[in-house]
């Protein structure tokens, strides 16, 4: 089993929609917890950190649920320029090191 | 602020020859990393270094060297390339302690092995 699970998509969704992605975690010891953007052929970047009683960034959303290892990121009304592949990453604890990736998944938000 | 640079973008090798990956980061961070990232697949950690003057293996290690030069530096070395390296390989530095740590990354090699 992968210790960051995502669903990998496409999500393909118009312009101005809301879409939801979801992630688990298996490591119940995992501490702290973030979502980057990838565009395609480009590096990883940050995001938004993941609190537990969830947390807003504009249009973006993400919630925390710990008794079921669970994190999600919402993101409303959206906008082409969202269109990349959104990574769900989990710190075990220690330092950089212990940052664990999940696979990604892909938003394309057409016009 | 140019962040992690990175060299080359794009890098061909035939099975055998050996190259070495750059990585410079100016933020004056103590800690870099080196990933890998193959399609379906979370980046995976090959070597990093916690601070000047140590290096440890990450999850995928074999197959590959480093070396933290300075505060500033931490290379990659490919002693003899197999076709299972190609990948996107991203070099990483971090600055904070601790659990919230925030990795910064470079714009990533493309590397093929034939």
């Amino acid at each position: 089993r992968k210790e960051v699970e995502q669903d990998p998509g496409p999500f393909n969704v118009p312009e101005g929609a809301t879409v939801a992605f979801n992630c688990t975690y298996s490591n119940s010891a995992s501490q702290s917890f973030f979502w980057y953007r990838q565009d395609c052929r480009k590096e990883p970047k940050l995001l938004m950190s993941v609190y537990s009683s969830g947390n807003e960034d504009g249009r973006f959303t993400a919630q925390l649920n710990r008794a079921s290892q669970y994190i999600s990121l919402l993101i409303r009304d959206s906008k082409l320029s969202d269109s990349a592949t959104y990574l769900c990453v989990v710190n075990i604890g220690g330092g950089g090191f212990k940052t664990i990736f999940g696979a990604g998944t892909r938003l394309f938000v057409k016009a | 602020n140019a962040g992690v640079t990175q060299t080359p973008k794009f890098q061909v090798l035939k099975t055998g020859q050996s190259m070495t990956l750059q990585c410079a980061q100016d933020m004056n961070h103590n800690s870099m990393y080196w990933y890998r990232q193959d399609p379906g697949m979370g980046l995976r950690l090959i070597y990093y270094s916690a601070s000047e003057g140590t290096t440890d293996k990450g999850e995928v290690p074999n197959g590959y060297n480093v070396s933290r030069l300075n505060k500033r530096e931490f290379s990659l070395r490919l002693e003899s390339a197999a076709p299972s390296q190609t990948s996107v390989y991203f070099c990483a530095s971090s600055g904070n302690r601790g659990r919230r740590e925030k990795l910064f990354f470079g714009s990533g090699t493309q590397l093929s092995v034939l």
